[in-house]
């Protein structure tokens, strides 16, 4: 079966700028989850929606947001684009959460 | 102070050798993820825990639920286990949908 698909692999935009990253779960499941790694940080949570609901909530300015499709897709944005911004952001989709998860291979947003 | 610790941070192994990492979090938890990471991105689940020990082919991993300490080892290891391995916790209750939170990651470097 299909896995966990993000794309764009790899971005890169200007400061200021906006973004939006999408995330195809698999088959079946209707939690994704968002996280950001950097080399400073570590890996982040930034949000989980499941069945079009956001339920919880990291620590990240508003300028972070996501949302969900009726088929489960997921997209985060990104607005007003900062250097900081530049990770690896990382989805990750599950049946609920006593299961466990399936990662995507991640986008690679570099600001520039 | 991280709510999930790992050690060590660095690992290096000769092939064959038996390894080791540990992981310690500091409040309850409903399960313990065994992560990795290659080079590139992509998160592999290994394994979810909530009690006791789980096995596959050469890799297990255990849990002390009251000492809050999950270890993980590789037996025979081998070059393509060289790799960085995160602990990942997810809490009780509402507010844990879809949020894991990390440990810093083990990179393990496995030589022939």
């Amino acid at each position: 079966k299909a896995g966990v698909t993000q794309t764009p692999r790899y971005l890169i935009k200007t400061r200021g700028q906006q973004v939006t990253l999408s995330c195809s779960p698999i088959s079946g499941h209707r939690s994704v989850s968002w996280y950001q790694q950097t080399p400073g940080q570590g890996l982040q949570f930034l949000f989980e929606y499941f069945s079009e609901t956001q339920r919880n909530k990291g620590n990240f300015p508003g300028r972070f947001s996501g949302r969900q499709f009726s088929n489960s897709r997921s997209e985060m944005n990104v607005s007003t684009l900062e250097l900081g911004d530049s990770a690896l952001y990382l989805c990750a989709s599950s049946l609920d959460i006593h299961y466990g998860y399936t990662f995507g291979s991640g986008t690679r947003l570099t600001v520039v | 102070k991280n709510e999930v610790e790992q050690s060590p941070q660095n690992l290096t192994a000769q092939e064959g050798e038996f390894i080791t990492i540990n992981c310690s979090y500091s409040v309850g938890i409903s399960a313990l993820h065994w992560l990795q990471q290659h080079p590139g991105g992509g998160i592999v689940s290994l394994f979810m825990l909530s009690s006791g020990k789980k096995k596959h082919g050469r890799l297990i991993a255990t849990i002390n639920i009251q000492e809050k300490h999950s270890s993980l080892h590789i037996t025979a290891s081998h070059p393509r286990d060289s790799a960085v391995y995160i602990c990942a916790v997810t809490y009780a209750g509402g507010t844990s949908y879809g949020k894991l939170t990390f440990g810093q990651g083990t990179i393990l470097t496995v030589h022939p």
